[in-house]
């Protein structure tokens, strides 16, 4: 069944190197976002992208985030370089704009800077 | 400034037990409201609401959603401790169609 998938679930690392999560949405779906969810903040837009080009990147510290989509079938978020405050749990979601509303998620990246 | 507040922030029932879980909005080109349920991991969508006052029903969750009040509830009667969870609104600007998201009710249910 159609799933949002990414990888890698579980990273942990050590402060200053370089992060690189992977998202691949639900085929069809042309619409992907990047949250981050923490205990403190909740979940909170880093920033989504539409046919693969970018929307709205607002939430993401620009000086060491970035998010890019390659291709329809594959969107990157990378952090570079990485610090504690950045652990946290990493979700994608997909969706087809305009027909539907509804974001389904994937497993997120469970990611731990040492 | 767009935002979802949930109340409770957390709650405690024993099974069997009946809870309501509020939601009220205040988003800039609402088109509609999400419900999602967050166990261990990712989000799992519930319910969207569009129209006022029709009842979305799943087995024992139902909600329901007021656009004149800005507020939507979520029901779930006769609790089972698989209902215990972080349960998740958000509403959805038409303009960007970006979700505005709650902090989130954490209900525990209790055998």
């Amino acid at each position: 069944d159609a799933r949002v998938t990414q990888t890698p679930r579980h990273k942990v690392t050590e402060m200053g190197q370089e992060v690189t999560m992977r998202c691949q949405p639900i085929l069809g779906h042309n619409t992907v976002f990047w949250y981050r969810q923490t205990m403190m903040q909740g979940l909170e837009l880093l920033a989504y992208f539409r046919n693969r080009a970018p929307l709205d990147d607002s939430g993401m510290p620009k000086d060491r985030f970035s998010a890019e989509m390659p291709d329809a079938t594959l969107a990157t978020l990378k952090i570079q370089p990485s610090e504690p405050r950045d652990s946290a749990v990493y979700f994608c979601a997909s969706a087809q704009r305009p027909r539907g509303d509804t974001q389904y998620f994937g497993p997120g990246t469970r990611l731990t800077v040492l | 400034e767009d935002k979802v507040v949930q109340s409770p922030l957390s709650l405690v029932v024993h099974e069997g037990d009946t809870v309501t879980l509020n939601c009220s909005y205040e988003v800039t080109n609402f088109r509609s409201l999400l419900w999602y349920k967050q166990e261990k991991k990712a989000p799992t969508f519930l319910f969207m609401l569009t129209s006022s006052g029709i009842e979305k029903k799943s087995g024992r969750l139902s909600s329901i959603l007021d656009k004149k009040e800005l507020f939507s509830i979520l029901n779930i009667t006769a609790t089972q401790t698989g209902d215990s969870a972080i349960y998740l609104c958000a509403g959805l600007m038409d303009s960007n169609y970006q979700l505005i998201w709650g902090a989130g009710t954490k209900l525990i249910i209790k055998p």
